[in-house]
């Protein structure tokens, strides 16, 4: 099956603790992407790798960190969550980083901060 | 920067109705690729769809839309809605040399009997 997965589907963790979210893209595409998912369904993007190289970082707080061990996987790593760090982090990628490319999006990571 | 402006929070439509969901732009590039997505319940975001091109009308599973870079407008439109059709639906814009698509605050759209 070509998709995006992602893991985990869900993760509870308290306030102050380091999390680690991975994803993987089997579509063959170059490019991959974190989005940010708030309770009010605002969709930001956060960062963007075009084989293994950032290309895209938006102001997000430092306590955040993509990793790319190669172009079809893209984790994310969060230092020290805290409360407002509750959403759902989605994965993306498309087949390249221009502007008419499409966003094909993983299921979705939701996370939730006590 | 880039912007995208949708039609705000909740549109309530009767099944058989024609679904118009607005969706305006800012930029300063000249090329913009104008996309809506689509996200039902308990799903992600997947294109529904996009385009490129002036004063042409682009059309996917019984949607359509006209990008206007007269008026920066992309809405969305169907002639008839569907129950299915019940979903969050984002205008994004992507444009110049960022690479990285602008969305807009998403459309809640509910169709009821």
């Amino acid at each position: 099956e070509t998709a995006v997965f992602q893991t985990p589907n869900y993760h509870v963790t308290q306030v102050g603790n380091e999390v680690s979210f991975n994803c993987k893209q089997t579509l063959g595409h170059d490019t991959m992407y974190w989005y940010k998912q708030d309770s009010k369904k605002l969709l930001k993007i956060m960062f963007s790798y075009n084989n293994k190289q950032l290309i895209v970082n938006e102001t997000v707080p430092r306590r955040f960190s993509p990793q790319s061990s190669d172009k079809a996987h893209l984790n994310l790593r969060i230092k020290s969550v805290e409360p407002e760090d509750s959403a759902v982090y989605l994965c993306a990628s498309s087949w390249d980083w221009g502007n008419q490319d499409t966003q094909y999006f993983g299921p979705g990571t939701r996370l939730l901060v006590l | 920067g880039d912007s995208v402006t949708q039609t705000e929070g909740l549109v309530t439509l009767t099944e058989g109705l024609p679904v118009m969901l607005n969706c305006t732009y800012q930029t300063i590039y000249s090329n913009p690729f104008l996309f809506w997505y689509v996200q039902h319940l308990n799903e992600s975001p997947r294109l529904l769809l996009k385009s490129f091109t002036d004063n042409k009308r682009t059309e996917h599973q019984g949607f359509h839309a006209t990008l206007h870079k007269s008026s920066s407008s992309f809405h969305l439109q169907k002639s008839s809605a569907q129950l299915s059709d019940s979903a969050l639906y984002y205008c994004a814009l992507s444009a110049g040399g960022n690479y990285k698509p602008t969305f807009g605050k998403g459309t809640s759209l509910v169709v009821h009997p």
